[in-house]
């Protein structure tokens, strides 16, 4: 079964890099895409990016110059790079595989992980 | 950005009652659309994708619908393990997007 886990710190300070790990189980990163979504306190959420199975990367441009997500193929693990944050980046935070079955949709999530960015 | 309209924003129906979510695309989305499920404190599951091909495992008391800018999901008898915020997505354009949820709780 395809299981996926987001690790990273809780609290990050205004102005610094918020930096995730998703760790995945049960099936390679080098098939299908894996993004991050977000889930902000008030309950909108955004999709943030993803990386793909030969690594090329699409990002929200919302999120303009400030994302980054790469990839550890040996590890089966992919990451979320945030600079620059500020208190508006206060969320929960998702990684996702995405699907493509005549259609995208998002088949298998991490638990999530809360980030606050505070000073 | 497609912007995705959901309504309503919180729902309270009994048990047995078949419940309809909406939700409107600011631009035709050609049934690229995926309904969630979240419970508290728990990850999305996905319930339809395609608007209307329901996810395995799903309970088929759940279905999807619509076309162009207008779909929805339909819970056709309600069970209490069914309350949670449901969210729409559309993957039509990028960047995906979200509804905005709908809370759903049993009477």
């Amino acid at each position: 079964e395809v299981q996926l886990q987001e690790s990273g710190p809780g609290l990050v300070k205004p102005s610094q890099s918020l930096s995730l790990t998703c760790s995945v189980t049960g099936y390679s990163i080098t098939s299908n895409y894996w993004g991050w979504i977000r889930k902000f306190p008030g309950n909108k959420m955004e999709w943030m990016g993803y990386i793909s199975y030969s690594g090329s990367t699409s990002y929200n441009p919302s999120l303009k110059s400030r994302i980054s997500i790469t990839r550890d193929t040996s590890k089966n693990q992919f990451f979320l790079q945030l600079n620059s944050v500020t208190t508006e980046d206060t969320a929960t935070y998702y990684c996702a595989r995405s699907q493509y079955y005549g259609y995208w949709y998002f088949d298998f999530w991490g638990p999530g992980t809360m980030v606050t960015v505070s000073s | 950005d497609i912007q995705m309209t959901q309504s309503p924003a919180s729902l309270s129906a009994s048990l047995g009652e078949t419940i309809s979510i909406e939700c409107l695309a600011s631009e035709g989305i050609s049934s690229y659309l995926a309904w969630y499920q979240q419970k508290p404190g728990k990850s999305p599951q996905l319930l339809i994708y395609g608007a209307n091909s329901l996810q395995a495992g799903v309970p088929s008391r759940f279905s999807g619908s619509g076309s162009g800018t207008q779909y929805s999901l339909k819970i056709s008898s309600m069970q209490p393990e069914d309350e949670g915020d449901y969210f729409c997505q559309q993957s039509y354009k990028f960047p995906w997007t979200f509804g905005g949820g709908t809370k759903l709780e049993l009477k």
